[in-house]
């Protein structure tokens, strides 16, 4: 266990609507970080939070977008779904600004399938 | 040139062999290195990390940084079946922006055969 949790496990949706993921991070992390996995692909960063703000964004539409909240918990916003963005979505918590050595750890991820 | 590069296998090894786990990156200034284990539907799950040029062992596990030569392997000693798994290696560039960002490879899909 890692003790980074995310919801909902599993979802479907229909092309054109938007999905709220939702990360709770290790005690003592202060950063988020969401990564988005197709299928036979490594994980690909979106973004990441430090204490609320985003703090760097990876090659994703600006139609992804999140927040985290004082107790660094974090949502993943992704508006006018479409086909190719049915993924396993991952929530990565870390404690930020830290050392070389820093350790990332992933939650069980949420899977995402656009229909 | 792909940021990180892996062989996307699939590797398959008799139990009791040795498995080595190769991967390549392009950026220079990239700070931590890690390997993490993904059973099939399952998220990614941190096996080791590195950061000074060496070896680290853990266990059955070691993991080798050439930052000369870019390079970061994972070697696992007596493969069991349960080994069975595609390994990811991801890399942790220079904070730019105090962005902790992991950049990973494909993966390689490693079988353990009983």
């Amino acid at each position: 266990e890692t003790g980074v949790t995310q919801s909902p496990t599993h979802l479907i949706k229909t092309r054109g609507q938007q999905v709220t993921l939702r990360c709770s991070s290790q005690s003592g992390h202060n950063t988020v970080s969401w990564y988005q996995q197709a299928l036979g692909q490594g994980p690909q960063f979106i973004f990441q939070y430090y204490r609320e703000e985003e703090n760097g964004r990876g090659n994703f539409p600006p139609r992804f977008s999140g927040l985290q909240f004082p107790n660094y918990s974090s949502e993943l916003n992704v508006n006018a779904l479409e086909l190719d963005d049915s993924a396993l979505y991952l929530c990565a918590s870390s404690f930020g600004q830290a050392r070389s050595g820093n350790t990332i750890y992933f939650g069980e991820g949420s899977w995402l399938t656009v229909v | 040139q792909k940021e990180v590069e892996q062989n996307s296998g699939p590797l398959s090894v008799p139990e009791g062999a040795i498995a080595s786990l190769n991967c390549t990156y392009s950026d220079r200034g990239s700070q931590s290195f890690f390997w993490y284990r993904q059973y099939s539907g399952k998220s990614p799950e941190l096996i080791m990390f590195i950061y000074s040029n060496g070896d680290k062992e853990d266990g059955r596990f070691t993991a080798q940084l050439n930052k000369a030569s870019q390079y970061v392997s994972l070697l696992i000693r007596d493969s069991q079946p349960s080994d069975s798994a595609t390994y990811l290696c991801a890399v942790k560039g220079a904070r730019r922006g105090g962005s902790e960002k992991l950049v990973f490879g494909k993966g390689t899909k490693l079988t353990v055969n009983p």
